[in-house]
């Protein structure tokens, strides 16, 4: 088993639209999560962390935790095309980061 | 001036050469990484420092050597490259507490032919 899985993709969603992203992980006893974009060719930028349980928001990127469930997901509201992207998960354990293998999301205008 | 750079950006190489990706931060930051990234793999853990005298073996160490010459310089060098390393690499490096942010480099495209 993956230590972080992301949905696989790609997502397309239409310009305005909800993205949603899912992404589960395997140690219980991990702290931190982390959302990054990277745009094709390009290094990874943080959008978001998340460290407790329950939402977190930041402009129109929204965090969601459940530890109990080891379930992290991102929405991203009013989808732009500058959104088109793909999107890793990282969790934080043992000192170092994990990555998912990433969910590519196209927003059509 | 970018917090972290990486040279070469881009490198062709052969089978059988060595080569070696370099690394430099400006960040103050004990701990480096080093990354490879492959087509729908997501980013993957070659090596990592947490300082001069601290260096570690990820999940794909085999195949590849690190050097930590100074607190802001980490090397990657494939002592004799093969295909299978075609990939694009990553230096990333933080401080240190499970809640700061990874800063990664721009990357380096090898292709090993």
């Amino acid at each position: 088993q993956k230590e972080v899985e992301q949905n696989s993709g790609p997502l397309s969603v239409p310009e305005g639209a909800i993205a949603s992203l899912n992404c589960t992980y395997s140690d219980r006893g991990s702290q931190s999560f982390f959302w990054y974009r990277q745009y094709s060719g390009k290094s990874p930028e943080l959008i978001m962390s998340i460290y407790s349980n329950g939402d977190k928001e930041d402009g129109r990127f929204t965090a969601q935790l459940n530890k109990a469930s080891q379930y992290v997901s991102l929405l991203i509201r009013d989808s732009q095309p500058s959104d088109s992207a793909t999107y890793l998960c990282a969790v934080y354990n043992d000192y170092k980061l994990s990555f998912g293998a990433g969910t590519t999301v196209t927003v059509r205008a | 001036d970018a917090d972290v750079t990486q040279t070469p950006r881009n490198r062709i190489t052969k089978t059988g050469k060595r080569i070696m990706l370099e690394c430099s931060q400006t960040k103050g930051h004990d701990r480096m990484y080093w990354y490879r990234q492959d087509p729908g793999l997501g980013l993957r853990l070659i090596y990592y420092s947490f300082d001069v005298k601290d260096i570690n073996k990820g999940e794909i160490s085999d195949g590849y050597s690190v050097s930590r010459q100074a607190q802001a310089k980490f090397s990657l060098s494939l002592e004799s490259a093969i295909p299978n390393q075609t990939a694009l690499y990553f230096c990333a490096t933080n401080s240190g507490t499970n809640t700061d942010t990874q800063y990664f480099g721009p990357g380096t495209r090898l292709t090993v032919l």
